[in-house]
């Protein structure tokens, strides 16, 4: 079985400039998350879907952060415009999640992302 | 709100010692427990959860956590360490669905 799938693993753009990351979860998994960990700490939860509906996004800076999940199945995160303070490793994982029963978050690769 | 706290920033052990990781959460009602492990280049995987039931959970590679509900601690071990242990631990409680996590304890196991 395939697990979560992001790309790309690393980006460096400049301040200011979009980036975008994508995330393919594990087949089935109908609950999709976005974590963001800065160097020497824990990931901490952006967003949630469960299918194609954010359902906790109160972390998630709407400023300059945007993320979709269309058709329920994959997803993209957005930084636009990027800030220095947004390098860090950007985590997508999934989970089954029937009917909000917590259940075990299985996490893809990360994407790394550095702003000079 | 919740949150978690891992002690132990870094732990340096010989392979054959034994190993123990503090983990201390802060939230009254009821939690699920995990601890993840991210090997050098790897992604973040399960160790092992707690749900409900026997307090002495059992994972993946020899690894075993306890929870103690009156300590708030759900503390990671394994009796004997190898080379390969060498990762990141990083413990996480769930209070609803969202996963908090600890900032993680570095492992390194000499051989």
């Amino acid at each position: 079985e395939a697990g979560v799938v992001q790309s790309p693993r690393y980006k460096i753009i400049e301040k200011k400039q979009p980036v975008a990351f994508w995330c393919n979860p594990i087949s089935g998994h109908n609950t999709l998350y976005w974590y963001r960990q800065n160097l020497g700490q824990g990931p901490e939860l952006l967003i949630r879907y469960e299918n194609e509906e954010a359902v906790d996004d109160s972390q998630l800076p709407k400023d300059r952060f945007s993320a979709e999940r269309l058709k329920g199945v994959d997803s993209t995160l957005k930084i636009q415009p990027a800030e220095l303070g947004d390098s860090a490793v950007y985590l997508c994982a999934s989970s089954l999640d029937p009917s909000g029963r917590v259940e075990t978050q299985y996490f893809g690769p990360g994407t790394r992302l550095l702003v000079l | 709100a919740q949150s978690v706290s891992q002690h132990n920033h870094h732990v340096i052990l010989s392979e054959a010692a034994s190993l123990e990781l503090g983990c201390n959460y802060s939230y009254g009602g009821t939690v699920n427990l995990f601890w993840y492990v991210q090997y050098p280049g790897q992604h973040l995987q399960l160790l092992l959860k707690y749900f409900s039931g026997d307090p002495l959970v059992k994972g993946i590679k020899g690894f075993e956590a306890e929870f103690i509900k009156s300590k708030f601690s759900f503390n990671l071990r394994k009796p004997s360490v190898q080379w390969s242990d060498t990762a990141e631990y990083f413990c996480a409680v769930t209070a609803g669905t969202a996963l908090i996590f600890g900032k993680g304890t570095t492992l390194s196991v000499s051989s």
